[in-house]
C-alpha cells in the first residue's frame, strides 16, 4: 500500500524562526508532491508543488525534494503565528489521479 | 466566486437516511475529486470525475457510495442508508486538466453528521 509519513507534532517554532517540517513517501516512482494547510475545521489551502529534484522557494515557504531518498520538506522561514497549522503532505502515485495524504504535521508558532 | 464551491457546508442526517453532496468546480476546471476525512485521520482519495464520466473510483467504498459529474449542473457524491461512521467532512478538489503537473484546489467541504 503506497503510504506517506509525517511527524504528527505538535512542533513548536518560536515566531520569527525557521519551521522545517518533512515527509517521506514509499512510491519510489511518485512524481507529483504538495504541501497543503489546513486550519482546524477548515479545508486544505495548497502552498506549494513540486515536481523535480531541489529545491523551489516561494515567499517564505520553500519546498525541497530528494527522490533518491523518498523525502520530501517544507521550509517556512521566519514563521508568524498565523503559520500556525497542520501541514499536509500529499503525493499523486504513477498512474493515477487522486493524491495521497500524509496524517500532517501540527505546527504551533510560539509569539 | 470563482473558487470550489461546496453545498451544503454542514448536514445533519439519521441513520437510514441519504445525504447528497454538492459541488461545483473552479472556473475554468473541468476535472473533480472527492475526499473524505474522518476525524483524527488523514484526508483520503474517493473518486475523480470528468463531466459524465467516472475516472477512478477505487477509493469508493463499495456499497451505498455513488458520485456523478453530469453534462449540466454540479458533481454530486450520494450516500444512501448512511451510518454513524459515515460522519466525517467530505471535500472536493478541482483541477483544469489531468496530469502528474496539474494542482488540486480544495473547497470548503460538507461536515456530514450521522445522528
Amino acid at each position: 500500500q503506497k503510504e506517506v509519513e509525517q511527524n504528527s507534532g505538535p512542533l513548536s517554532v518560536p515566531e520569527g524562526a525557521i519551521a522545517s517540517l518533512n515527509c517521506t513517501y514509499s512510491d519510489r516512482v511518485s512524481q507529483s508532491f504538495f504541501w497543503y494547510r489546513q486550519y482546524s475545521g477548515k479545508s486544505p489551502e495548497l502552498i506549494m508543488s513540486i515536481y523535480s529534484n531541489g529545491d523551489k522557494e516561494d515567499g517564505r515557504f520553500t519546498a525541497q525534494l530528494n527522490k533518491a531518498s523518498q523525502y520530501v520538506s517544507l521550509l517556512i522561514r521566519d514563521s508568524q503565528p498565523s503559520d500556525s497549522a497542520t501541514y499536509l503532505c500529499a503525493v499523486r502515485p504513477p498512474n493515477a489521479d487522486g493524491l495521497t495524504f500524509g496524517k500532517g504535521t501540527h505546527l504551533i508558532i510560539q509569539p | 466566486n470563482a473558487g470550489v464551491m461546496q453545498n451544503p457546508r454542514h448536514l445533519v442526517r439519521r441513520r437510514g437516511q441519504e445525504a447528497r453532496l454538492r459541488c461545483s468546480p473552479m472556473k475554468g476546471h473541468s476535472h473533480v475529486y472527492w475526499y473524505r476525512q474522518l476525524p483524527e485521520e488523514g484526508l483520503k482519495f474517493m473518486v475523480y470525475l470528468q463531466k459524465e464520466n467516472i475516472i477512478d473510483e477505487s477509493g469508493m467504498p463499495k456499497e451505498r457510495f455513488s458520485a456523478e459529474f453530469p453534462k449540466e449542473g454540479p458533481s454530486i457524491l450520494r450516500i444512501q442508508q448512511v451510518v454513524r461512521g459515515d460522519s466525517a467532512a467530505y471535500f472536493c478538489a478541482s483541477s483544469p486538466a489531468s496530469g502528474y503537473s496539474y494542482e488540486q484546489y480544495f473547497g470548503p467541504g460538507t461536515r456530514l453528521t450521522v445522528t
